[in-house]
């Protein structure tokens, strides 16, 4: 079966910009996690969506948002773009009885 | 707060084997993964330890001593398809998604 899809993969902003980036996780999964992948912070939690509802959120200011739709497939958007953003989004899926987390390749987001 | 340590790099020639080690300290601790990392690609699921002991796949296995707040990845009859980055990540609260990853360990296998 398909495995995780990210929208877009590579993209280029400016400060001040905002983004929006598109996940669809393995059909059947109802669950999309979001993590923020750069070279000096390594993987970081941002936010998790279970039938279309935050289930949790990771520190990271309010700039950074998602949302889930009824068919699972999930946004994230993050507003006024900083240079710090520039990093490797990754999208995760899993199934309700395991923990295991099936990654997309990511949208890997510069910022000038 | 979390954090988890394990060792930057590490080299090993082909057909060695080769463990990289995790300490961590978290909150709370329900258990402990390991994902592979190539450049450029996701990072897939390797093991996951909530319970003491070894857990075996194939070439690989790994170990959780909670006690310690330890762990380990063994990669045994290393092959050149090895070199990538391996996580260890800890799950300390209730949700299974929500992971604190360790900041890898990068593997090169040499011929």
């Amino acid at each position: 079966k398909a495995g995780v899809t990210q929208t877009p993969r590579y993209l280029i902003k400016t400060r001040g910009q905002q983004v929006t980036l598109s996940c669809s996780p393995i059909s059947g999964h109802r669950s999309v996690s979001w993590y923020q992948q750069t070279p000096g912070q390594g993987l970081q939690f941002l936010f998790e969506y279970f039938s279309e509802t935050q289930r949790n959120k990771g520190n990271f200011p309010g700039r950074f948002s998602g949302r889930q739709f009824s068919n699972s497939r999930s946004e994230m958007n993050v507003s006024t773009l900083e240079l710090g953003d520039s990093a490797l989004y990754l999208c995760a899926s899993s199934g309700e009885l395991t923990g295991e987390l099936f990654f997309g390749e990511g949208s890997r987001l510069t910022v000038l | 707060g979390q954090s988890l340590e394990q060792p930057s790099e590490v080299t090993a020639v082909e057909g060695a084997i080769v463990q990289i080690n995790c300490t961590y300290q978290t909150s709370g601790f329900y258990g402990l993964s390991w994902y592979q990392q190539h450049d450029g690609g996701a990072p897939t699921f390797l093991s996951y330890n909530a319970l003491d002991g070894l857990e075996e796949t194939g070439r690989f296995s790994s170990f959780l001593s909670r006690s310690d707040s330890y762990g380990y990845l063994l990669l045994q009859e290393l092959q050149m398809k090895d070199s990538a980055s391996y996580f260890c990540a800890v799950r300390d609260r209730g949700s299974a998604r929500q992971l604190t990853f360790g900041s890898g360990t990068q593997l090169t296998v040499l011929p």
